[in-house]
């Protein structure tokens, strides 16, 4: 098993919502990341956990809250979000291969917030 | 500090015709280089990468790349394009122990 799979596909919620984006893989990689891409743009880091502990935080807002339960599963959580808060999320994971990371993607969640 | 330019925005190309997509880096360390391709709502998905030794590397789906270290560079070539190669492509770069950059991607439409 070689996916990084995303749930949902496609999101869409108020500004006063609270929701859920899930993430798993059962590759055994340790490290796994949330990334925001906007259209047209690359993807941008918000967040790493490795062993299952929050080691990068690239100063994203607290209205996203990221949560690592096991190994396998990487959520974030979404509270209060902004219009300008509308992407595609994707969750990666890697392993380390000679010294380089491995990143494996997933097909992400089109988030709109309206 | 890194940084990865690639100056195409979009590239239209007929079908079986070639296509170079550029990429220059910046680094004051030596870094690996990689190219990623990005589908309709998908998410990316690893052609090729450098590491080291030979500066050419070969990746999936016919792609090759040359690293060229004086030109700070690294392009990415396809002899003979197919309608399935329409795609988002990204160069990235990273330095041991340090995230991933990518550079602001280039949008490949391949027309029949």
């Amino acid at each position: 098993d070689t996916e990084v799979t995303q749930t949902p596909k496609h999101l869409v919620m108020g500004m006063t919502n609270k929701k859920s984006l899930k993430c798993e893989q059962h590759m055994g990689h340790r490290a796994m990341y949330w990334y925001k891409q906007k259209a047209k743009k690359p993807p941008e880091l918000m967040f790493v956990y490795s062993y299952e502990k929050l080691s990068i935080n690239e100063s994203v807002p607290s209205r996203f809250s990221p949560e690592c339960p096991n190994s396998s599963l990487l959520n974030l959580h979404l509270h209060a979000l902004q219009p300008e808060d509308s992407a595609l999320y994707l969750c990666a994971s890697s392993q380390i291969e000679r010294g380089w990371e491995k990143l494996f993607f997933g097909s992400g969640t089109q988030l709109s917030v309206l | 500090a890194q940084s990865v330019t690639q100056l195409d925005s979009q590239v239209p190309v007929f079908e079986e015709a070639p296509v170079e997509l550029r990429c220059n880096y910046s680094s004051s360390v030596s870094v690996y280089l990689f190219w990623y391709v990005q589908y309709p709502n998908q998410g990316l998905q690893l052609l090729l990468k450098y590491l080291s030794g030979s500066t050419l590397v070969k990746g999936i789906n016919g792609f090759e790349a040359e690293f060229n270290k004086s030109q700070t560079s690294f392009h990415l070539r396809k002899p003979s394009v197919h309608i399935s190669d329409t795609a988002e492509y990204f160069c990235a770069s990273q330095a041991a122990g340090n995230k991933l950059t990518f550079g602001g991607g280039t949008r490949v439409l391949v027309k029949p």
